[in-house]
């Protein structure tokens, strides 16, 4: 099984500021996902983060907000640019085995805008 | 659009058996996952389902009906950690593979 770890693991940010999420997976990986969990609800998919090319993005979700790389396949970064209060929840990280038959999720990181 | 159901709440006792239902209406549909997750936590991988029929684990199975757009989780001989959200998510394929999540089922196991 796959080990993904993502960085922070929390953080408390200002109105107007960005903050950019890693996500680093302990083994090469085809498929990585950033998703997103406000509280008390399931998770949103927001992009699908390819390797060596833009982000494939869900509806609602756009490059100017949540900029997102991928420059190799164990590694990933999500920016949650020009943040409001609305932007605080749950952002996480996923990604899937070889055979596509598991997918895993790191730890998540939990992002409180004041 | 892309729609996954499942009841929002359920409450159960300790040594019972559960089972939590899930419908959904996808395209390009390519297998069909369920999810633990307790409060606070990333969710943790219970099961997966791509043929018609029962997987079982242990304490856990998954059932799939691709043609009634049907799954349910059965969770047997309840304990007190099971009181968690268990998220029913497919695999839609549409250009690439990707995991859409239902809304969630909140159970909680009494003593």
């Amino acid at each position: 099984s796959a080990v993904i770890s993502q960085k922070p693991s929390r953080d408390i940010c200002q109105r107007g500021t960005s903050l950019t999420i890693q996500c680093q997976v302990d083994s090469q990986v085809t498929m990585m996902f950033w998703y997103r969990q406000q509280p008390g609800q399931s998770l949103t998919l927001i992009a699908t983060a390819n390797q060596g090319s833009e982000a494939t993005y869900e509806s609602g979700f756009v490059i100017d907000k949540f900029p997102i790389s991928r420059p190799n396949l164990t590694f990933s970064t999500l920016t949650v640019s020009n943040m409001s209060p609305e932007d605080s929840s749950i952002y996480l990280c996923s990604s899937t085995n070889r055979g596509g038959e598991t997918q895993y999720f790191g730890p998540g990181t939990r992002l409180l805008v004041l | 659009g892309q729609n996954i159901d499942q009841p929002t709440e359920m409450t159960a006792t300790e040594g019972a058996i559960v089972q939590i239902n899930c419908t959904y209406q996808t395209s390009g549909f390519n297998g069909l996952f369920w999810y633990q997750q307790h409060a606070g936590e990333a969710p943790t991988f219970l099961s997966y389902n791509v043929l018609d029929g029962l997987e079982e684990k242990g304490r856990f199975s998954s059932f799939l009906s691709r043609s009634k757009g049907y799954s349910y989780l059965l969770l047997k001989e309840l304990q007190m950690k099971d009181s968690a959200s268990y998220l029913c998510a497919v695999i839609v394929s549409y250009n690439t593979d990707k995991l859409i999540f239902g809304t969630g089922t909140r159970l909680q196991v009494f003593p």
